[in-house]
């Protein structure tokens, strides 16, 4: 069975802090996914990589996959409270296998 | 923009009651899947679908079944509602394909069983 960890598990930091999330998964996969969701609300796409060091920014989040390592990353730049969220990452091996998610708090 | 509508964002049942979940999706994806969502457990896919009539086990089905006679719509039946079945129930939908295929998500539908 495929296994997807992420930490932290929770994650507060001031805002104007830089942190990153990490995603480590368990076996070969052919694409790795990030995913947000804001409280009470469903998850919506962030990122997508599709092959051994690709690498996505948008805004202040970035994105990379190391497909050698089984690792993603997602880096934030200089937090915002509007990036207050839960973070899931997922890969994607004939089925799609989600971790546990990060739950980020930006504090002012 | 693909929307995925699910029919009930909360509901309360009572143990032993059979409950129906809806999901449809307007932009003609081949694959619908079924999540729960519970609290440092992740997304946990409980059933999918490749196409029409065709249905998979994901790694939780028991206590599930489901649905799908047209192409749009995916449901999620619990023959007999139990206390351990109160969650969060994700609908997504994606296209087949050697693409990106991205799961897009329905809103959720909150369930409590009492």
């Amino acid at each position: 069975e495929l296994k997807v960890e992420q930490n932290p598990l929770f994650l507060s930091m001031q805002e104007g802090k830089n942190y990153t999330i990490y995603c480590n998964y368990s076996t070969t996969s052919d694409r790795l996914y990030w995913y947000r969701q804001d409280p009470g609300k469903s998850l919506e796409s962030l990122f997508v990589l599709l092959s051994n060091g690709a690498v996505k920014q948008e805004g202040r989040l970035m994105a990379s996959l190391d497909t050698k390592a089984r690792l993603s990353t997602l880096h934030i730049t200089a937090a915002v409270h509007d990036l207050s969220a839960t973070y899931f990452c997922a890969v994607h091996r004939n089925q799609f296998y989600f971790g546990t998610g990060t739950s980020l708090t930006v504090i002012p | 923009d693909v929307k995925v509508t699910q029919s009930s964002r909360y509901l309360v049942k009572r143990t032993g009651e059979k409950v129906f979940l809806e999901c449809v999706q307007d932009m003609d994806h081949e694959n619908m899947f079924w999540y729960r969502q519970d609290p440092g457990l992740g997304l946990r896919l409980i059933y999918f679908s490749y196409d029409v009539k065709m249905k998979e086990k994901g790694d939780i089905p028991e206590g599930y079944s489901v649905s799908r006679e047209k192409k749009e719509r995916f449901s999620l039946i619990l023959e007999s509602a139990s206390t351990n079945q109160t969650s969060m129930y994700l609908c997504a939908s994606s296209l087949s394909g050697s693409g990106a295929n991205v799961l897009t998500f329905g809103a959720g539908s909150r369930l409590t069983v009492l």
